[in-house]
């Protein structure tokens, strides 16, 4: 069971807006910033969105992070079909380890 | 071009040893922390271990702590893995991962990640 929590699975027509959650606690989400990660079939993890909400060059703005309090999401607008794939979200706890969710499994219809 | 590769995965019985390598490329390494990644087949990514660049501060998910040692070489710009004591729970592809900025999850750049495989 991973330290923070997100839904298994998400999905949207293409052209849509969906978001995915990502829940911690004080000691990871709440205190340190919050990352996400996408990862295509068969691919390494690529990072999009770093610090809460900022996004490395190359990544489309129809990806975006928030963050309150222990809980961050992540919104992706305009979906496309080249965006299914599993996205974790991920932050450093205050114990000294990191920490990933679960995974998110996004279905583009 | 920043390339990050790994190397040295492969099966081995429980109880076994095995060291993985990451060799880096395209940027200055010595300036840089690293981690070590591993994804379960079918699973979701778990944090291994984090070093930073001078070897300074080490840190590992309590699941490897006393098992696996996390090394770097800067003068041959590698990094590594010691597994010791392996266990059929650490079957899994490893990835190693550049920070860019001490902040230790914020992983800019990833190997295509080595296969473990723990079975007797």
């Amino acid at each position: 069971q991973s330290v923070l929590t997100q839904p298994p699975s998400a999905s949207g027509t293409p052209g849509q807006r969906v978001t995915m959650s990502c829940s911690g606690s004080n000691s990871n989400i709440g205190s340190n910033y919050v990352y996400w990660y996408q990862q295509l079939p068969g691919t390494a993890p690529k990072l999009l969105i770093y610090r809460n909400n900022q996004r490395p060059s190359g990544v489309p703005d129809r990806f975006s992070g928030s963050k309150s309090g222990t809980s961050a999401s992540l919104a992706i607008s305009g979906l496309r079909s080249e965006d299914e794939a599993d996205y974790y979200c991920a932050a450093w706890d205050d114990s000294l380890s990191g920490v990933f969710g679960g995974g998110t499994k996004l279905t583009v219809l | 071009e920043v390339q990050l590769v790994e190397s040295g995965g492969g099966l081995v019985k429980p109880g076994g040893s095995l060291r993985l390598s990451c060799a880096a490329s395209g940027f200055t390494f010595s300036t840089y922390s690293m981690n070590w990644v591993r994804q379960a087949p079918g699973k979701g990514l778990e944090w291994v271990s984090s070093i930073s660049s001078r070897s300074t501060y080490i840190y590992y998910a309590d699941s490897v702590k006393g098992r696996f040692t996390i090394s770097r070489d800067n003068a041959k710009n590698s990094l590594f893995l010691q597994m010791n004591s392996l266990r059929a729970e650490d079957t899994a592809v490893y990835y190693c991962a550049r920070v860019p900025q001490d902040q230790w999850l914020e992983l800019d750049y990833w190997g295509q990640g080595t296969l473990v495989t723990v079975s007797s």
